[in-house]
């Protein structure tokens, strides 16, 4: 099974700071990598799929990079409503489906 | 606009089964697979499994396989996930996806509001 790690697990910053996120993979996906946002008791959602294609609204200040092995979730500006959880999920092999264990972003 | 309604909370006792129900709307049932994903509390995302709502087909991760069965019902467009022998670390937020095929796996656009089964004696 291809597994993933996120980091950092935890991060605090400044509302309209530049945050980056980073998925690993432990072998190489190609561009199979998906990103989701979980708001506190609320369900996920989808920003991200194919590793940098901008689910339909979203909003522009969420951004993907990366194929291989290296991914990263930048969120330019900082909102208060992004204080959230962010997984990664990979999307090249199959089964089983798998996500990362997550990153908690929190407002200084 | 595309909905997932699930069930209400449930409170169960090890031993016990659940069974939860998530509705959909907006889309035509039978064109997307739909996923099941749980989430203990404070934990991560743990995918369980898929069914097929035109064929009814499934697919359960292998955990799962002999404790979990996912059924439809398309004159309803409502999709069912039931746990059986439930037990204690069985107590999660479930969750049903619908998904969209990208290369040979899927990822999950809507997501219902999530189910709280509690398993305690």
């Amino acid at each position: 099974d291809i597994q993933l790690t996120q980091s950092p697990s935890f991060l605090s910053a400044s509302v309209g700071d530049r945050v980056t996120i980073t998925c690993r993979a432990s072998q190489g996906i190609s561009s199979y990598l998906a990103w989701y946002q979980q708001i506190p008791g609320k369900a996920p959602k989808l920003l991200i799929y194919a590793a940098s294609t901008l689910q339909s609204g979203v909003p522009s200040r969420f951004s993907g990079s990366g194929s291989g092995t290296e991914f990263t979730l930048t969120i330019n500006s900082l909102q208060p409503e992004d204080i959230a959880t962010y997984f990664c999920q990979q999307l090249y092999s199959y089964p089983p489906i798998t996500f990362g264990p997550g990153t908690k972003v929190d407002i200084k | 606009q595309v909905q997932l309604v699930q069930s209400g909370a449930e409170v169960k006792k090890p031993g016990a089964s659940v069974k939860v129900s998530c509705k959909a709307s907006g889309y035509t049932f039978t064109g997307y697979f739909m996923h099941w994903v749980r989430q203990a509390p404070g934990q991560g995302l743990e995918w369980m499994g898929w069914i097929n709502p035109n064929s009814g087909g499934t697919h359960y991760a292998q955990k799962f396989q002999g404790r979990v069965t996912m059924t439809r019902d398309t004159s309803i467009s409502t999709a069912y996930m039931e746990v059986s022998r439930l037990r204690s670390d069985d107590t999660a937020v479930y969750y049903c996806a619908r998904a969209q095929l990208y290369g040979s796996s899927w990822y999950f656009d809507y997501w219902g509001q999530g189910t709280l089964v509690t398993v305690s004696s």
